[in-house]
């Protein structure tokens, strides 16, 4: 299995500039995140989807929109980037009802916005 | 969710046991304590979780004391690889399903 991947690993993009960030879980979970981290901070939740066909806000969902593709597939978009939004952003997912909040993270996406 | 508290860092001979406290004044009844931790530039990885009893996986052991205010993480004999942010995590099992990651503890495991 590979787990949660994330493409892609790096990006740089021109302030305006819109991009879409890629995520995929090959574990059956239910519910998928979208985190961001800042230099010397930690993360932050961007959106999330308890479940397929649903997306819910988190603590920083400015400027960001998903889509819960199908239940592997969680895309998040800009779509205009600023240079506030350089950071590294980290896919999850975890299964949903029951269990503990066991949440298995991609190796993360580095975008730089110029 | 109740807040925490965490040294922002220590550091731990190779070798040694590390213990890592966590402040969780408010938890509440129905709270888990969650450890996670992030080796640099990697995502973060779940370690261990527990609700009112000590508990004890292949990575670490986790000691919640008997009013649950405050636990300790524990990794018995660290090595270099253990070098890492500790973030401590409390949660309602029930409630919706993301976290909310502090500023952790950096361990420094030193050869």
């Amino acid at each position: 299995n590979a787990g949660v991947t994330q493409t892609p690993k790096f990006q740089v993009l021109k302030t305006g500039q819109s991009m879409t960030l890629q995520c995929a879980q090959d574990m059956n979970h239910n519910s998928m995140y979208w985190y961001r981290q800042d230099p010397g901070m930690g993360l932050r939740l961007i959106y999330y989807s308890a479940s397929e066909g649903t997306t819910d806000k988190g603590e920083v969902p400015n400027g960001y929109n998903v889509s819960r593709l199908n239940k592997r597939e969680f895309s998040l978009r800009l779509e205009s980037a600023a240079p506030s939004q350089t950071s590294v952003y980290f896919c999850a997912s975890s299964a949903q009802a029951g269990g503990p909040l066991e949440q298995f993270f991609g190796p993360g996406t580095r975008l730089t916005v110029l | 969710d109740a807040k925490t508290t965490q040294p922002p860092s220590m550091d731990c001979a190779e070798g040694r046991a590390a213990n890592l406290p966590c402040n969780h004044s408010t938890i509440s009844g129905n709270e888990y304590v969650y450890w996670y931790r992030q080796i640099h530039s990697q995502g973060p990885q779940y370690i261990i979780h527990g609700l009112k009893n000590n508990e004890t996986n292949e990575m670490a052991s986790l000691i919640i004391t008997e009013d649950r205010k405050s636990s300790t993480l524990i990794l018995p004999h660290a090595t270099l690889r253990d070098t890492a942010v500790y973030y401590c995590i409390v949660k309602t099992s029930g409630s919706a399903r993301q976290l909310t990651f502090g500023s952790g503890t950096q361990l420094t495991v030193l050869p």
